[in-house]
């Protein structure tokens, strides 16, 4: 029962440094997502997948790209990490059903990046 | 722009207590309506959920919530919460057929014994 699985759990950068941020979900859901974390601010969409090979950007799209490499991994990527980019990055995914029956998304453990 | 107002950012509480956390937000189509707990150092789980029907909805850890179109809020409530209830709770909405979460700030309950 892995879920949504998300890989590093921490990682220190330096301001400038590129970095991959991986997700994966063995759910066999078509839409994923991915969240930053920032205290007193909730969580804010960065981008989102609704199918394989379609991505869209969502709320804070800057500073990022994202991968749908197939059902099960959507990658965020960071080219050139600034500190303002220091947050938790949480991926979810969802079985995505017609207009008003969205299902729940379900949550990855996240990733701490902190950049120096 | 939709938005999503929890009205609390801190809620200190006793063990038995009766909790209610407000959420409202700003949107006047149709809505998905969603209450998240993290707990600490843990990822994001499901409280409960309204779609559409009857609009008080109960959930996991025997939490509820109400819906309130007229007055476009979603507040979740729980008669007498335990210490381990202890957690940041987060008030979420989607408007559109992508799923897209709108996430409140959260509200960090803290239960004392």
């Amino acid at each position: 029962n892995a879920g949504v699985t998300q890989t590093p759990k921490f990682q220190v950068l330096k301001t400038g440094q590129s970095m991959t941020l991986q997700c994966a979900q063995d759910m066999n859901h078509n839409s994923m997502y991915w969240y930053r974390q920032d205290p007193g601010m909730g969580l804010r969409l960065i981008y989102y997948s609704a199918s394989e090979g379609t991505t869209d950007k969502g709320e804070v799209p800057n500073g990022y790209n994202v991968s749908r490499l197939n059902k099960r991994e959507f990658s965020l990527r960071l080219e050139s990490a600034a500190p303002s980019q220091t947050s938790v990055y949480f991926c979810a995914s969802a079985q995505k059903g017609g207009r008003n029956s969205n299902q729940p998304q379900h949550f990855g453990d996240g990733t701490r990046l902190s950049i120096l | 722009a939709q938005s999503v107002s929890q009205h609390n950012h801190h809620v200190i509480l006793s063990e038995a207590a009766s909790l209610e956390l407000g959420c409202n937000y700003s949107y006047g189509g149709t809505v998905n309506l969603f209450w998240y707990v993290q707990y600490p150092g843990q990822h994001l789980q499901l409280l409960l959920k309204y779609f559409s029907g009857d609009p008080l909805v109960k959930g996991i850890k025997g939490f509820e919530a109400e819906f309130i179109k007229s007055k476009f809020s979603f507040n979740l409530r729980k008669p007498s919460v335990q210490w381990s209830d202890t957690a940041e709770y987060f008030c979420a909405v989607t408007t559109d057929s992508w799923g897209k979460l709108q996430f409140g700030a959260g509200t960090q309950v803290v239960v004392t014994p």
